[in-house]
């Protein structure tokens, strides 16, 4: 069965590093998103992307993060100059229709900054 | 906030007893979701309602949805120890987004 991959599984980091998130989305999925989970926590929605632009973000994604599709498979989240508080497991998703249609999940990358 | 919440936070059952948990929104809504996520790794998708469906079934898993109330809840029948993991559901409302609730960890012990 296809799957979103998404690498790597953990990123460690020091406090003002920039660090690149990478997702492989399913290849005939048209919608991408990124959302994140700080521990024992619930799922927060970040950024929905869909025809190389911006769909949708949360007041979370400010302007210290950023998104992108470079080519046809990665779909990546750049993270410019990193807090403590960034530090959570972030998942990728994509789905093959808009519209709230069901989503399919990464393993997550797990960030810690130190 | 629109985003759905898990009631209970926790549930713990043995092997063979039926599961219930319910979300609550307080927006209107173009369909719930509800996933399922094994400790550590990412959610899975188990099944969608739309906003004019009020019961769905799938394997063990029966869904409800009361539009009046602006509730879900999420039946598993005959759990076992494998169905151990933290639930959620999600809203997805015209503003694009598909929004989670806090979860609600099930703990099935054998």
């Amino acid at each position: 069965e296809p799957e979103v991959t998404q690498t790597p599984s953990h990123q460690v980091t020091q406090m003002g590093q920039e660090v690149i998130l990478r997702c492989v989305p399913i290849s005939n999925h048209l919608y991408f998103y990124w959302y994140r989970q700080i521990l024992g926590q619930k799922v927060e929605f970040l950024v929905s992307f869909y025809n190389n632009e911006i769909s949708e973000k949360s007041e979370i994604f400010d302007d210290q993060f950023s998104v992108e599709r470079p080519d046809g498979s990665n779909f990546t989240l750049k993270i410019r100059s990193t807090k403590l508080e960034d530090s959570a497991m972030y998942f990728c998703a994509s789905s093959l229709q808009g519209g709230g249609e069901k989503l399919f999940f990464g393993s997550g990358t797990q960030l810690s900054v130190l | 906030s629109q985003q759905g919440e898990e009631d209970p936070q926790a549930l713990s059952i043995q092997e063979g007893e039926n599961a219930t948990m319910n979300c609550s929104y307080k927006t209107s809504i173009n369909n719930l979701q509800w996933y399922r996520q094994n400790s550590g790794r990412g959610l899975v998708h188990l099944i969608l309602i739309r906003s004019n469906e009020r019961e769905k079934h799938s394997g063990r898993l029966r869904v409800t949805l009361d539009t009046s109330k602006k509730s879900s809840s999420l039946l598993i029948t005959a759990s076992r120890a494998a169905d151990t993991a933290s639930y959620f559901c999600a809203v997805y409302n015209q503003g694009g987004k598909l929004i989670f609730g806090q979860g609600t960890e099930l703990s099935v012990k054998p």
